[in-house]
């Protein structure tokens, strides 16, 4: 079945940057859209980056935009996110998700939690 | 941008009991919305797509409808299982789309 662990999450102080990372398996990695979506402490869940199966088309959140950039290999069935100069606001759960047929989250990783904190 | 607001904001009902959970849209969406559930710790699961349709593995019990505006989540009769925050989110416009806040389902 479709799985996706995220990995790289942890404390880090303001400025810092953080890799993370999100294994696929149980799918066709190179055929699908996949996403990363974060929530913060309280909040709900807020859209971070979008990358098309190609790697060709990316979004960005305004939040990140900047300092986030999304990738994958599709080789290694993998995705990443590297988000640089890291805010308090940054402090969150981030998921990474896969597209189903359609704009919506067909599957989710348990989630990674960023803290961002001195 | 396009704002959904879900209602109530938490729902206390007891197991057996059927839960209505709402979701408005600023705008038209058509049918482009999705609903999800999650637990804490968990991976959030996808319930419904497309406004009404079940995602696979997904019991009957679940049921979404509505188009445009105005969208509803109804579980029939609830399971423990199903105590849990709802989310709904909207691919109307243009991607990746927006959430809202989530609905509590809370045991009574």
């Amino acid at each position: 079945q479709v799985q996706l662990v995220e990995s790289g999450g942890g404390l880090v102080k303001p400025g810092g940057s953080l890799r993370l990372s999100c294994a696929a398996s149980g799918f066709t990695f190179s055929d699908y859209y996949m996403s990363w979506i974060r929530q913060a402490p309280g909040k709900g869940m807020e859209w971070v980056s979008y990358i098309s199966s190609s790697g060709v088309s990316i979004y960005y959140a305004d939040s990140v935009r900047g300092r986030a950039t999304i990738s994958r290999d599709n080789a290694k069935k993998s995705l990443f996110l590297q988000i640089n100069n890291l805010r308090a606001e940054d402090t969150a759960v981030y998921y990474c998700a896969k597209y189903g047929t359609g704009w919506y989250l067909g599957h989710w990783g348990q989630g990674a939690l960023v803290t961002v904190s001195s | 941008e396009i704002v959904l607001t879900q209602s109530p904001a938490t729902l206390s009902l007891s197991p057996g009991e059927r839960a209505t959970l709402s979701c408005g849209a600023s705008q038209s969406i058509r049918t482009d919305l999705a609903w999800y559930q999650h637990k804490p710790g968990l991976a959030p699961r996808l319930l419904i797509h497309d406004a009404s349709s079940r995602a696979t593995g997904v019991p009957d019990r679940f049921s979404g409808s509505g188009s445009g505006t105005d969208f509803t989540l109804t579980i029939s009769r609830l399971e423990p299982e199903d105590f849990a925050v709802y989310y709904c989110q909207q691919y109307g416009s243009s991607p990746p789309g927006t959430f809202g806040q989530g609905t509590k389902l809370e045991i009574k």
